[in-house]
């Protein structure tokens, strides 16, 4: 079976634009979550989805949002982007609300010049 | 709120060696769970085990162990005979109970093994 699919592997984007990022989780997982992680820092938890709906959201500004699909891929958008937001953002999908063990994908790595 | 450090940043060692990656947490909770996960330079975090905080036994899985401490709010993972393939960052995270994906992790430890 796939693992956790994310696009694009890599972007570059310039200040106050607009990105979406993709991940695909594995199939029969229903919950996805999105973590930012900046270069030597350990991931930091954006946002979970759960069956469609926001389940949880990390100490992030309004400019990140996400969704989650019928299918349950998701996609996380951020606004009018920073330098700061230059990182590896990381999907990890798991089957239900409770269940603890969470598999990663390869992560996006967006640059913002 | 919840706090995990993981005090070494780089460790290097020759092949073969054992190597012991240190892990401290803070948490309020009375139950919670307990990660470890290695990244290796390709980005993707591969789990490597979970620790409910209610079973202190330790345990082994090939050439890992890991210990696990309340009583110092540790986890500590070591790799025995350590392989130039355990090159890596590793990473001890913190889970609540019932708190859905929502992981705090460490800053990570960069393993370096060399031949």
């Amino acid at each position: 079976d796939a693992g956790v699919t994310q696009s694009p592997t890599h972007l570059i984007k310039t200040r106050g634009q607009h990105v979406t990022l993709r991940c695909s989780p594995i199939s029969g997982h229903k919950s996805v979550s999105w973590y930012q992680q900046v270069l030597g820092q350990g991931p930091q938890f954006i946002f979970q989805y759960y069956e469609k709906e926001e389940r949880g959201r990390g100490n992030f500004p309004d400019r990140f949002s996400a969704r989650q699909f019928p299918n349950y891929s998701s996609e996380l958008n951020v606004n009018a982007l920073l330098l700061g937001d230059s990182a590896l953002y990381l999907c990890a999908s798991r089957f239900g609300q409770i269940t603890y063990e969470q598999y990663f994908g390869p992560g996006t790595r967006l640059t913002v010049t | 709120a919840q706090k995990v450090t993981q005090a070494q940043t780089e460790i290097s060692v020759v092949e073969k060696e054992d190597v012991t990656l240190d892990c401290v947490y803070e948490t309020r909770d009375t139950t919670y769970y307990l990660f470890w996960y290695k990244q290796p330079p390709s980005g993707e975090l591969v789990f490597l085990i979970r620790r409910n905080s209610f079973d202190e036994q330790n345990e082994i899985s090939g050439r890992y162990s890991w210990n696990f401490q309340k009583s110092t709010s540790s986890f500590n993972f070591t790799i025995t005979a350590s392989q130039v393939v355990d090159s890596a960052v590793y990473f001890c995270a913190l889970g609540r109970t019932g708190g859905g994906n929502k992981l705090t992790f460490g800053t990570g430890t960069q393993l370096k093994v060399e031949l």
